[in-house]
């Protein structure tokens, strides 16, 4: 049963470009949370959704991000015109309704 | 709103000894706890939970957690700390008497276990 799949694990975007993160649960779930760590900080919520709902986007920032989770396929947490300081650990979890979540290993964006 | 706190950022303990690692929270309703642990350039992992019951949970690697409610409190406990427990330790809460029950998680502690 394989757990969280995230990629890519590393992605370096210039500024301006679009970053697209990618993001499979475990098997079963249908609840995904997105989640970005920055150097020496915590774990700062971004998004709840489950499967074709946003649950709660209260962490998103309202300009440039975006977040799904298609009926079919993975979830993708969208970064539009990535700024440096988008620069940041970036990672999802999945569980079933209220349980415990499993995290993937993040995707690490650099943006230049 | 639902809230973590873990106020210390950093516990330092020697190998064998006793671990503590703090956390509160404050929530609108029935709290769902949570540990997790990140070792550098990696996921987090699951480590114990509290949804209902005896108030001490029992967990992976040896850790143990205390639930109580009226400190609003969910401490990480460990008889005897391992150099390998050197980790970043996190706690987070579901808040079911929210709006959404996301799961928020607190700034982090980590944990230096030295020889």
């Amino acid at each position: 049963n394989a757990g969280v799949m995230q990629n890519p694990r590393h992605l370096v975007r210039r500024r301006g470009q679009e970053a697209r993160l990618r993001c499979s649960p475990m098997k079963g779930h249908s609840h995904v949370y997105w989640y970005r760590q920055l150097p020496e900080e915590g774990l700062k919520f971004m998004v709840y959704l489950q499967k074709e709902n946003i649950i709660d986007e209260s962490g998103m920032p309202k300009e440039r991000f975006s977040a799904e989770f298609p009926k079919e396929g993975p979830s993708i947490l969208r970064i539009q015109q990535v700024v440096r300081g988008d620069s940041a650990a970036y990672f999802c979890a999945s569980s079933l309704l209220n349980t415990e979540a499993f995290f993937g290993q993040g995707t690490r964006l650099t943006v230049v | 709103a639902q809230s973590v706190a873990q106020p210390e950022d950093q516990v330092n303990v020697a190998e064998g000894n006793p671990l503590t690692v703090k956390c509160t929270y404050s929530v609108s309703g029935n709290p769902y706890l949570f540990w997790y642990v990140q070792y550098p350039n990696r996921g987090l992992q699951f480590l114990l939970k509290y949804i209902t019951g005896d108030n001490l949970v029992k967990g992976s690697y040896g850790f143990e957690a205390e639930f109580n409610k009226s400190q609003t409190s969910f401490h990480l406990k460990k008889p005897s700390a391992l150099v390998s427990d050197s980790a970043l330790y996190f706690c987070a809460v579901r808040d079911m008497g929210g709006a959404t029950n996301k799961l928020i998680f607190g700034t982090g502690t980590l944990l230096a276990v030295q020889p």
